[in-house]
């Protein structure tokens, strides 16, 4: 059955930096994009980044421009968020998350989800 | 950023239907058939209901339905159960590029009286 878990989370001082990683199986990695969203305590879900499956193509949520970077290996069936210039409003549980269907570059459909890993920034 | 709106909260008897919007633009829930429903459980991930605006995974009730008008999509739950009581978020591809590329709602709490 598919998959998906993360690592990488944890508290973390403003400026500095820490990656997650998402480890994917039970699928065929390399045909799915993949994303990732977060949810700050007691609030909704924001869509973060997303990698098409062959990462040809990037797209960044607003929040993530310029700070985050999305990338994948897909000989290890692992996508990563690389998180930069960390501020306290990015304290939130980041999920990955796999699109609901393959082979396409944007899919908002996500129907397998990480168990979700806490970041917290602060000093 | 814009976020889809959707009522905070809305409430039912084991039994009933309820209904939740989630409005958006020409640019997003108006212009393209790419709404999702999403029902999380507290300290539990996301879970997809629907996808497409009103195609349910394999897997899930078919007491969950999803429906669009113009620029607004709506998610029925039909004979309420306890387990129903969740939050509920929709989301939405945008063709604005002073968005994000998808958007979320805020979120709806269901409680089941």
């Amino acid at each position: 059955q598919v998959q998906l878990v993360q690592s990488g989370g944890g508290v973390v001082q403003p400026g500095r930096s820490l990656t997650l990683s998402c480890a994917a199986s039970g699928f065929t990695f390399s045909n799915y994009g993949m994303h990732w969203v977060r949810q700050a305590p007691g609030k909704g879900l924001e869509w973060v980044a997303v990698m098409s499956y062959d990462g040809m193509n990037t797209f960044y949520g607003d929040s993530a421009k310029g700070r985050f970077t999305i990338s994948r290996d897909n000989s290890k069936n692992t996508v990563y968020l690389q998180m930069n210039s960390l501020r306290p409003e990015d304290t939130a549980v980041y999920y990955c998350a796999k699109p609901a269907i393959s082979l396409k570059v944007i899919v908002v459909s996500l129907d397998h989800w990480g168990q979700g890993a806490l970041v917290t920034v602060s000093s | 950023q814009s976020a889809l709106t959707q009522p905070a909260s809305v409430s039912g008897s084991p039994g009933q239907s309820i209904s939740i919007s989630c409005t958006g633009t020409s640019s997003d829930i108006g212009g393209y058939d790419y709404v999702s429903w999403y029902q999380q459980h507290p300290g539990n991930a996301p879970k997809l209901l629907i996808f497409d605006v009103s195609n349910r995974p394999s897997g899930i009730s078919s007491r969950f339905s999803g429906s669009k008008s113009g620029n607004t999509a709506s998610l029925t739950i039909s004979g309420l159960q306890a387990e129903d009581e969740a939050y509920y978020y929709c989301n939405s591809y945008t063709s604005d590029r002073t968005n994000s590329l998808i958007l979320f709602g805020g979120g709806t709490h269901l409680t089941v009286l």
